[in-house]
């Protein structure tokens, strides 16, 4: 079975600085890893993926996500918060052993971006 | 390119009664997938299609059921209706069959059951 954790249900972070929303995995195998953000009303808006390779992984609106595999962990980053950032941030994970599409999600980290 | 989109956005039912819920894949994905997400539960898992095939089934009652057709658009029905089946319904289409594809999801489908 795979899941994913999201330890922390809200993260509160003054605009210009540097945010973190962290997820760790448990997964057979190596994982597929994602990240996704909801706004209100609205579906979710894939962000980045680690699929192999590089540990860091650079996706849209500058967030970034580094791949710790002894850490089982994928944590979301950006150098420089905005307003607008603000949302619902979602990680999923996908087993590479798992035949399907099947996507595990996180219960989810609320992003609040204060001026 | 259009994205994906779901009808309707918004449903009313009431208990007992049986829904209907559909999703047009983006132009060229064969692969669509439904998720329920809910305050409580979060987002889990319903059920994959991949040409027509079921792929993948999460744990949830028979009750939930789906189809994809050939032009790759999908439909799921829900019978019998429960209060707990209110819920925001995401579906998700991807390009290919294999893992490394992203999914991309639509707007949802608000289903309220009353």
């Amino acid at each position: 079975a795979q899941s994913v954790a999201q330890p922390e249900d809200q993260v509160n972070v003054a605009e210009g600085n540097p945010l973190t929303v962290k997820c760790t995995y448990s997964v057979s195998g190596n994982p597929y890893l994602f990240w996704y953000v909801q706004y209100p009303n609205r579906g979710l808006q894939f962000l980045l993926k680690y699929i192999t390779g590089d540990n860091l992984v650079k996706g849209s609106y500058g967030f970034e996500a580094e791949f710790n595999k002894s850490q089982t962990s994928f944590h979301l980053k950006k150098p420089s918060a905005l307003v607008s950032d603000s949302a619902l941030y979602f990680c999923a994970v996908r087993s590479r052993t798992n035949a399907g599409n099947m996507l595990t999600f996180g219960g989810g980290t609320r992003l609040m971006v204060k001026p | 390119k259009a994205g994906v989109t779901q009808t309707p956005r918004y449903l009313i039912k009431t208990r007992g009664q049986q829904v209907t819920l559909s999703c047009s894949p983006i132009s060229g994905h064969r692969s669509v997938s439904w998720y329920q997400q809910t305050p409580g539960q979060g987002l889990q898992f319903l059920f994959e299609y991949f040409s027509e095939t079921q792929r993948n089934k999460g744990n949830f009652p028979g009750r939930f059921s789906g189809r994809q057709f050939s032009n790759s658009r999908s439909e799921m029905n829900v019978s019998t209706l429960e209060l707990g089946d209110s819920a925001l319904y995401l579906c998700a289409s991807r390009a290919g069959q294999t893992g490394i594809t992203e999914a991309f999801f639509g707007q949802g489908t608000r289903l309220t059951v009353v």
